[in-house]
């Protein structure tokens, strides 16, 4: 089945205990972006990758990092998470061209206390 | 900035009726757009899409309306089921801009029995 997996669905973590989200998809997406969705703000891009080894910022890239290395993977990275990142994160792939619809994952809740 | 706003937040219709979804955008180079389609604890799903060269793009139940001089777009629901109670993303992208897809905040559908 063609699929985005995300891993956790849910984390409970404290402030500055570093962590990671993972992203796998099977359907050999060339394009892979992580976006956080929060109440009354919708659904924000954090970071994006065009292909293997290609990684660019969206519009809060602040305090998160990713990495590219295989195709299938797009790990989020909170190198020293805080409570404004307590939010609801979902990754998505598609093979990358305009109008291509995107597929999401069913998302990570993450609270930093 | 936003460049993609759905500035009702929330619509109650009953079922039958039709549900209208609304969407401006404030860049008049996007080309392609999107709608979203979102249950409490899943990811988004595609719903429909539509090019800026045509005005109106139709999937059974759900058609998309885009007026390009007035920057809006529409998402009709006809007739509206429960089932269809959910929240709702309009997105934009634009050729030659990456990939980036621009969403809105959402409006939040109830249909009620």
């Amino acid at each position: 089945e063609a699929q985005v997996t995300q891993n956790p669905r849910y984390l409970i973590t404290v402030t500055g205990k570093k962590l990671t989200v993972t992203c796998s998809q099977n359907m050999n997406h060339e394009y892979m972006s992580w976006y956080r969705q929060d109440p009354g703000l919708g659904l924000r891009q954090i970071y994006y990758s065009m292909n293997v080894e290609v990684t660019d910022k969206g519009d809060v890239p602040e305090g998160y990092k990713v990495s590219r290395k295989e195709k299938r993977n797009f790990p989020l990275i909170l190198e020293s998470p805080s409570p404004n990142q307590t939010s609801l994160y979902f990754c998505a792939s598609s093979f990358g061209r305009v109008g291509e619809k995107l597929f999401f994952g069913s998302g990570t809740q993450l609270s930093v206390l | 900035d936003q460049q993609v706003k759905q500035n009702s937040p929330s619509l109650s219709v009953q079922e039958g009726r039709i549900s209208i979804l609304n969407c401006d955008y404030t860049n008049s180079m996007f080309d392609y757009f999107l709608w979203y389609k979102k249950y409490p604890a899943e990811g988004p799903t595609f719903l429909i899409s539509i090019s800026s060269i045509k005005d109106k793009n139709e999937d059974g139940r759900f058609t998309v309306f885009l007026n390009k001089s007035a920057k809006h777009l529409s998402l009709h629901i006809v007739p509206s089921q429960p089932g269809d109670s959910a929240v709702y993303f309009c997105a934009a992208s634009e050729t030659g801009s990456g990939y980036a897809l621009n969403f809105g905040k959402g409006t939040s559908l109830l249909v009620t029995p």
